[in-house]
């Protein structure tokens, strides 16, 4: 069946670091692919997503490019900050006839000053 | 507009003893979901309805687990009886529905079963 794979946390790392997190993903067809954020106390938010290869999503400083060939979906900050803190969930669903999202274990990021 | 809306926040049961959520969904959304979301792991999905019909429950534990959207609004997640295993968080969210339309997702109610 549909499946992620994330990496693993925690990831802690000082403001205006680099940031990636990768995510890889194994399905049939032609899945679009979505970056949810839950922070502290919240619901799950969308992030960003593509929905087919080579597409590129972005939102807040954050980007991640739908790689068919690697099946991965890594999501990328060029400089992190505090409130960038929370649990970031990589997911896809199919692209036909089910709305189901398919979510990894999600990766705790934490920025400190 | 308001959000997706779940209640209660968090509950605490002891086991055996039945438990209800609820969720409001946002206004118009005629797809709904409900997903259990245990610590340190993605949410799954449980059930999907659109508007009163529960089109895809094949991961609702139905020897315990229930659930209902009547008019097609909002939708209520029972559990009976609780087990320790159950404990975790019940998350709620909306769509308008069809492939390209994002989800929303209310707060979760956190269930802690003893």
């Amino acid at each position: 069946g549909d499946s992620v794979t994330q990496m693993e946390g925690p990831v802690t790392l000082s403001e205006e670091a680099f940031l990636t997190i990768n995510c890889t993903y194994t399905a049939t067809g032609y899945p679009s692919l979505f970056w949810y954020v839950q922070y502290p106390g919240e619901g799950l938010q969308l992030l960003l997503k593509a929905t087919k290869a080579d597409d590129k999503g972005s939102n807040k400083g954050f980007e991640a490019t739908y790689r068919k060939e690697t099946t991965s979906f890594h999501l990328e900050k060029g400089s992190v900050q505090v409130s960038d803190s929370a649990v970031y969930f990589c997911a896809l669903r199919k692209a036909f006839g089910n709305e189901k999202l398919t979510f990894g274990t999600g990766t705790r990021l934490t920025i400190i000053p | 507009e308001a959000g997706v809306v779940q209640s209660p926040r968090y509950k605490i049961i002891e086991k055996k003893q039945p438990v209800a959520f609820w969720c409001n969904p946002i206004s118009g959304h005629n797809t709904l979901y409900w997903y259990l979301q245990n610590l340190g792991q993605g949410p799954e999905l449980l059930i999907r309805y659109e508007n009163e019909e529960a089109v895809d429950d094949s991961q609702l534990p139905k020897d315990r687990f229930s659930a209902e959207r009547l008019k097609g609004v909002d939708s209520t997640l029972k559990i009976q009886p609780a087990e320790l295993g159950d404990s975790a968080v019940y998350l709620c969210a909306s769509s308008l529905g069809g492939n390209n339309n994002e989800q929303f997702f209310g707060p979760g109610t956190r269930l802690t079963v003893l």
